[in-house]
């Protein structure tokens, strides 16, 4: 069973905290890990498409790691603000012709001003 | 670019009755998804295509399920006599078919409430 699982479910913290999740996965048969921010009442949207092992991504206060050997990879949040309040889904593509996603449970993320 | 829209965004039904949701992918892209989320869960998928072929389906698409695409464009999910169980968050993603594990791009979702 291909399973993902991200800890913490959920997360409250204050404006300008910093915060970290994490998404694990079996390593075998890896291709690419997607993550992607959900707001309540839109529509999910990727933040990262990660392929390399070691690979480190960022966008703006946001950064993301890979561990493939492993099985993990870490979403970071520099001095959270309270726009970054929503659900982080965490997905894994292991491949094949339909490039398919298998998503975590995701962290939902509040952050209080 | 209008992203990716779904209709309706929510739609309430009875037990029993047919629904049909309807999904328009960003012009360029040639694959299309449908996933479906329950409280508590992640998206999981349901089925997939490419231009115009439905190349994958989930054993979770039982044969109340049916989606189509026709000519390539928009696509359609249709749920027949439906189940409180069908309840859920229904979501379709597009991308591009570069061959690559590009992202995917997310409509809004159509929320259905089966009572």
């Amino acid at each position: 069973i291909l399973n993902v699982e991200q800890s913490p479910q959920s997360l409250h913290v204050q404006e300008g905290d910093s915060t970290n999740f994490t998404c694990s996965f079996p390593s075998s048969n890896f291709y690419a890990l997607h993550w992607y921010r959900w707001e309540t009442a839109k529509s999910p949207e990727a933040l990262f498409v990660m392929t390399l092992n070691g690979d480190e991504k960022k966008k703006g206060r946001i950064s993301a790691t890979l561990n493939t050997k492993e099985g993990y990879s870490y979403l970071y949040i520099k001095g959270s603000q309270p726009e970054d309040s929503a659900t982080y889904l965490c997905a894994l593509n292991y491949g094949g012709a339909t490039n398919k996603l298998i998503f975590g449970t995701g962290t939902l993320l509040a952050v209080q001003p | 670019d209008t992203g990716v829209s779904q209709d309706p965004r929510h739609k309430i039904t009875k037990r029993g009755q047919n629904v049909t949701f309807r999904c328009d992918p960003i012009s360029e892209h040639n694959r299309l998804y449908w996933y479906r989320q329950t409280l508590g869960q992640g998206p999981e998928f349901l089925t997939y295509f490419q231009n115009e072929a439905q190349l994958e389906k989930s054993r979770l698409l039982s044969d109340r399920f049916s989606a189509e695409r026709p000519k390539g464009s928009f696509s359609t999910l249709e749920i027949q006599r439906t189940e409180q169980g069908d309840s859920a968050m229904y979501l379709c993603a597009s991308s591009a078919g570069t061959g690559g594990p590009g992202e995917l791009f997310f409509g809004e979702g159509s929320r259905l409430t089966v009572l």
